[in-house]
């Protein structure tokens, strides 16, 4: 079974500065991949970032990079230099790479509200 | 190289009626899986079919099957609808084998049941 788990409901961030949301997660695949993905009011789920179990080095992608502690079981979203088109909902999910390859198992979200 | 489309994307029906909602997965994807999520919640997995046949699905009732055709669209149908089924209905589409096995999502269908 897959378990994610976001423990900050909302979250807060100046426009221009920097913010993490967390991510931790439990797994009994020894391998799976990690992604987060934004949210708009208008529903379709946006893919921001992936990391795979056995990527040695952290993903990056543009502004989004993702903190990965495989020992911790912990995957953070870091959005550098927000923008005003960040406020959305952000969902950590995790996928299985076997066969179910379509089952992604996704936390309850954080939700981020950027200030002017 | 179109996207992952969904139909219709809004719907009110009422309790007890039956519902069909429609995907059109992403060229060249052969998987297509669906999404319950309800308001203030993360997606849930329904199902998944790969070459027309389910091929894994999560803790949801009979009432909710779905179809896989030839040209990997596919169909969530629910019978007997309950209050609890409204929702926003995502459908997601991916490719075995294909990096990642990203997967990518249409816009959704709101479901209201009244």
């Amino acid at each position: 079974a897959q378990k994610i788990t976001q423990t900050q409901p909302g979250m807060f961030v100046q426009e221009k500065e920097a913010v993490t949301l967390d991510c931790t997660y439990d797994t009994s695949d020894p391998s799976y991949g990690l992604f987060w993905y934004k949210q708009p009011s208008s529903g379709e789920m946006i893919f921001l970032i992936y990391q795979g179990s056995y990527d040695q080095q952290n993903a990056t992608e543009g502004r989004y990079s993702l903190n990965f502690q495989k020992a911790r079981k912990s995957a953070n979203l870091v959005i550098s230099a927000s923008q005003l088109g960040d406020s959305a909902m952000y969902f950590c999910a995790m996928r299985g790479h076997n066969t179910n390859a379509g089952k992604s198992t996704f936390g309850d979200g954080t939700t981020l509200t950027v200030k002017p | 190289e179109t996207g992952v489309t969904q139909s219709p994307t809004h719907l009110i029906k009422t309790r007890g009626q039956q519902v069909t909602l429609r995907c059109s997965s992403q060229s060249g994807h052969n998987t297509v899986s669906w999404y319950q999520q309800a308001l203030g919640q993360g997606p849930q997995f329904i199902f998944q079919y790969y070459r027309e046949e389910e091929n894994g699905r999560g803790n949801f009732p009979p009432r909710f099957s779905g179809l896989q055709f030839p040209n990997y669209s596919s169909e969530l149908n629910v019978n007997a609808l309950e209050l609890d089924d409204s929702a926003l209905y995502l459908c997601a589409s991916s490719s075995t084998g294909a990096p990642y096995n990203e997967q990518f999502f249409g816009p959704g269908t709101r479901l209201t049941v009244l």
